[in-house]
């Protein structure tokens, strides 16, 4: 089972500034089998970011994946108001477990 | 676009069978390769469950071995999840999702579901 620890469990910032958080596997998940993902209280899941790096639809481009192999970036490059939510990644290179990290939140400071 | 629409019994007692549908609308399952059912626990995360595709083919969670089962009735456009022998660590809020290029790109708002008596 590949497992995915990410960091920091919370991040505190404030509207305007960079959000740097990290995903890394216990073993390399190539840069195809990795998603991001956004969720808000009471909400389903988002897909955010897919193929370590590419952005689903819809979705704003001041949010950005990077990283292969076993670390994995993203960087939200200007925090608005509605980011502030917990974000996780999930592995898709290890059939047929593909697991979650235990989730980031950023919260406002 | 797709959506999805989660539906069954909010309540199981222990050691019964939980039971979910989810609804697909605005798409056909067949015309889309792999659903996933994942879960949210308090205590655990998000779990991923298992997957099918809408020719039958099934992928299960190991950690779960033969308590899921996964089916698909097309002529309904809808798949199922079944979970057997159920404990109060089952208890969570269960998602189906579509299956993108290695993600999962539509979810639905999701179902809670508490095992007790």
């Amino acid at each position: 089972e590949i497992v995915l620890t990410q960091s920091p469990g919370t991040l505190s910032l404030s509207p305007g500034e960079r959000a740097t958080l990290s995903c890394r596997a216990s073993q390399s998940v190539g840069s195809t089998y990795l998603a991001w993902y956004q969720q808000k209280p009471g909400q389903a899941p988002r897909l955010l970011i897919y193929g370590a790096s590419s952005r689903a639809t819809g979705i704003p481009d001041r949010f950005s994946g990077s990283g292969s192999g076993t670390d994995f970036t993203l960087t939200i490059s200007r925090l608005e108001p509605e980011d502030f939510a917990v974000y996780y990644c999930q592995q898709w290179s290890s059939p047929p477990l593909y697991t979650f990290g235990q989730g980031t939140k950023l919260e406002i400071k | 676009q797709v959506q999805l629409q989660e539906s069954g019994p909010g309540l199981v007692e222990p050691s019964g069978t939980l039971s979910l549908t989810c609804a697909v609308s605005g798409g056909s399952i067949r015309n889309n390769g792999w659903w996933s059912w994942i879960r949210q626990s308090p205590g655990k995360g998000l779990e991923w469950l298992g997957e099918i595709h809408h020719s039958g083919s099934t992928n299960h969670n190991p950690s779960l071995k033969s308590r899921v089962t996964i089916s698909v009735d097309k002529s309904k456009n809808q798949f199922s999840l079944k979970l057997t022998s159920v404990t109060a660590a089952d208890t969570a809020v269960y998602y189906c999702a579509k299956n993108g290029a290695y993600c999962s790109n539509i979810w639905g708002p999701g179902i809670p579901v508490t095992v007790s008596s």
